[in-house]
């Protein structure tokens, strides 16, 4: 089946750790996204990739880090630097035509 | 920039009508998006329309724009207790989408 794959779908990390979450996709897209969701504030743009080894910041790029060595994925590390990393992490692909973002399930971070 | 507003909260009865409100800004946004979010997951898109567009009809789904007052609404007939979720209005900008806070609606019997 096609789609987006975020792994691991829960993690916790200590403070000063950094950590990466994965994001695969088999949608043959281009541009792929990644948001982090807070209750209430809606989906905030933290990085993104419209082709392979070219990537772009978002609104809230500070303390996160990305790499586009392949077509198929687009892993985000949150670094120490993040001041406050807990938060739902959310991957996409856009289709190319429409517009419109696929979204993979999500991965839940918590920092103990 | 981009701003993209909503109410926060919906309550419906079920089998009433449901109607989602959103504002946006960038007047050459070319596509506006619907999406639901059900508890810990991704969201998934429940429709979109094209900036030249009034209306758009899909089953229970009924989408308005009015671009002149640049809003935005989402109608979903016979509301049922599966449509409780937090629904999302985004518009496109530069490759990117911009989302709203997100409207969570609630469905009562």
């Amino acid at each position: 089946d096609g789609g987006i794959t975020q792994s691991p779908k829960y993690l916790f990390r200590k403070e000063g750790q950094n950590v990466t979450l994965s994001c695969e996709q088999n949608l043959n897209h281009d541009a792929m996204y990644w948001y982090r969701q807070d209750p209430g504030q809606g989906l905030r743009l933290i990085y993104y990739s419209q082709i392979v080894n070219d990537f772009q910041k978002g609104d809230i790029a500070e303390g996160y880090s990305v790499s586009r060595e392949k077509k198929e994925s687009f892993p985000l590390t949150v670094t120490s630097a993040q001041k406050n990393p807990t938060a739902f992490y959310l991957c996409a692909t856009r289709r190319p035509n429409t517009g419109e973002l696929f979204f993979g399930e999500g991965s839940r971070l918590t920092v103990l | 920039g981009e701003d993209v507003e909503q109410s926060l909260f919906l309550s419906v009865r079920e089998g009433d009508s449901s109607v989602i409100n959103c504002t946006y800004t960038d007047s050459s946004s070319t596509y506006l998006y619907w999406y639901k979010q059900e508890p810990g997951a991704g969201l998934q898109l429940l429709t979109y329309i094209f900036s030249n567009m009034d209306m758009k009809q899909d089953q229970r789904l009924t989408v308005l724009l009015n671009k002149k007052d640049k809003h935005l609404s989402l109608r979903i007939a016979d509301t049922q207790t599966g449509d409780s979720a937090i629904y999302f209005c985004a518009e496109q900008s530069d490759y990117k989408l911009s989302f709203g806070a997100g409207t969570t609606v609630t469905v009562r019997a």
